[in-house]
């Protein structure tokens, strides 16, 4: 079983649709969730990150975190073609000590239609 | 504020040379970490440094090492290159081990 599983897609959803990328992770431990954008050529950036259980809102961007289901999903509303790109999930899972290691799902490609 | 930068950008070797990679974190940033992104595998991790320990070690053979230098700039080294090294190289930096990480650009290597 992968550490961090997610759909590789690709999903397609129509401009002004909602897209809804998900994310399951193996370890229980795990303590903090981060998505991250990645398009073709360019190096990820941060979308959001979360914590704790439940929503958090940040614009046309809500993350959502079910630690006891070890699930954890992306939501975009008013998807716009701009929005196409592959969606990284990671989870750190704490090491020894204070010490970390984020491990990445290989990635959802999302393409929003015109 | 500036990002985080990596040199050199593209980088062409062929099997059995070395490559030395550089980073530069985000100003303030103590903990780097680097990862291999192939179309195969995806993003794995390297390893991570944090005031010029290595903190954490992925599943990489001996060949690839790294290390951080006090003002937190950080390398990366690849010894005996082979065909299956040829990926993005990317770099983040977080101001400790347990915040959100923010990659550079990457470094694209070719090996021949």
């Amino acid at each position: 079983q992968k550490e961090v599983e997610q759909n590789s897609g690709p999903l397609s959803v129509p401009e002004g649709a909602i897209a809804s990328l998900n994310c399951t992770y193996s370890d229980r431990g795990s303590q903090s969730f981060f998505w991250y954008r990645q398009y073709s050529g360019k190096s990820p950036e941060l979308i959001m990150f979360i914590y704790s259980n439940g929503d958090k809102e940040d614009g046309r961007f809500t993350a959502q975190l079910n630690k006891a289901s070890q699930y954890v999903s992306l939501l975009i509303r008013d998807s716009q073609p701009s929005d196409s790109a592959t969606y990284l999930c990671a989870v750190n899972m704490v090491g020894t000590g204070t010490a970390s290691k984020l491990t990445f799902g290989t990635g959802t490609r999302l393409q929003v239609t015109l | 504020k500036a990002g985080v930068t990596q040199t050199p950008r593209y980088l062409i070797k062929t099997r059995g040379q070395q490559v030395t990679l550089s980073c530069s974190p985000i100003s303030g940033h103590r903990s780097v970490s680097w990862y291999q992104q192939t179309p195969g595998q995806g993003l794995q991790f390297l390893f991570e440094y944090f005031s010029e320990t290595q903190r954490n070690k992925g599943n990489f053979p001996g060949r690839f090492s790294g290390r951080q230098f006090s003002n937190s700039r950080s390398e990366m080294n690849v010894s005996t290159l082979e065909l299956g090294d040829s990926a993005l190289y990317l770099c983040a930096s977080s101001l400790t081990s347990q915040e959100t990480q923010y990659f550079g650009p990457g470094t694209r290597l070719l090996v021949l």
